[in-house]
């Protein structure tokens, strides 16, 4: 079956702009997560969804990031006004229960 | 600040050798988990230890955990050029928070033919 998708695969934006992520996770998961790889480093914890409610958003950097999960299915993570240091792959799961299980292929963002 | 830590951070090895990375952790553990990542592509899960587990094995992969030492094991044999790729260890604390993954920088292991 169809796994978790990301898109866009690539993004590339000036130093200033707004970005929007898009996670499409596998039908039936409640649970989603977004996760941020950046070079060099390991993975680090962004977002926690189950639903459409965020319990945890205890890992967003900054005031800049934001992330909506509707219909228990679509996330967008959102990044206001990005910084060099934005750039990373933000990488997005989805699990019916427990830790992520399935992610995605990632969206590589570069902020120029 | 990283929980995981594996070690090495690069392996190189030859097609039908065993390749083995360690991962140690800081503090007290419900799971640890290992993961792949091959270049530019997600995360791929491979297998989960419990920590009242000591070893575990799924085909040609055989991971331990030793919660004394706060360290785990992968162990992949026979290897293939096809295992080339980046393994994490991950560890949640479990207690309601068993999503908030903590991981490790990786060991890219490369396999040559």
């Amino acid at each position: 079956g169809a796994g978790v998708s990301q898109s866009p695969s690539n993004k590339v934006t000036e130093k200033g702009k707004d970005v929007e992520l898009r996670c499409d996770p596998i039908s039936g998961h409640t649970a989603l997560y977004w996760y941020r790889q950046s070079l060099g480093q390991g993975l680090e914890f962004l977002i926690y969804f189950q639903g459409n409610s965020a319990p945890d958003k205890s890992g967003l950097p900054s005031d800049r990031f934001s992330a909506e999960r509707t219909g228990g299915s679509v996330s967008t993570l959102t990044i206001q006004r990005t910084q060099q240091e934005d750039s990373a792959v933000y990488l997005c799961a989805s699990s019916q229960t427990g830790a992520p299980s399935n992610f995605g292929p990632g969206t590589r963002l570069l902020v120029l | 600040s990283q929980q995981g830590e594996e070690d090495p951070q690069a392996l190189s090895i030859q097609e039908g050798e065993n390749a083995t990375m360690n991962c140690s952790y800081k503090t007290s553990i419900n799971n640890l988990q290992w993961y792949r990542q091959n270049s530019g592509r997600g995360l791929v899960h491979l297998i989960l230890i419990r920590s009242n587990e000591r070893e575990k094995h799924s085909g040609r992969l055989r991971v331990t955990l030793d919660t004394s030492k706060k360290s785990s094991s992968l162990l992949i044999t026979a290897s293939r050029a096809a295992d080339t790729a980046s393994y994490f260890c991950a560890t949640d604390a479990g207690g309601g928070s068993n999503y908030k993954l903590t991981f490790g920088k990786g060991t890219l292991l490369t396999v040559n033919p």
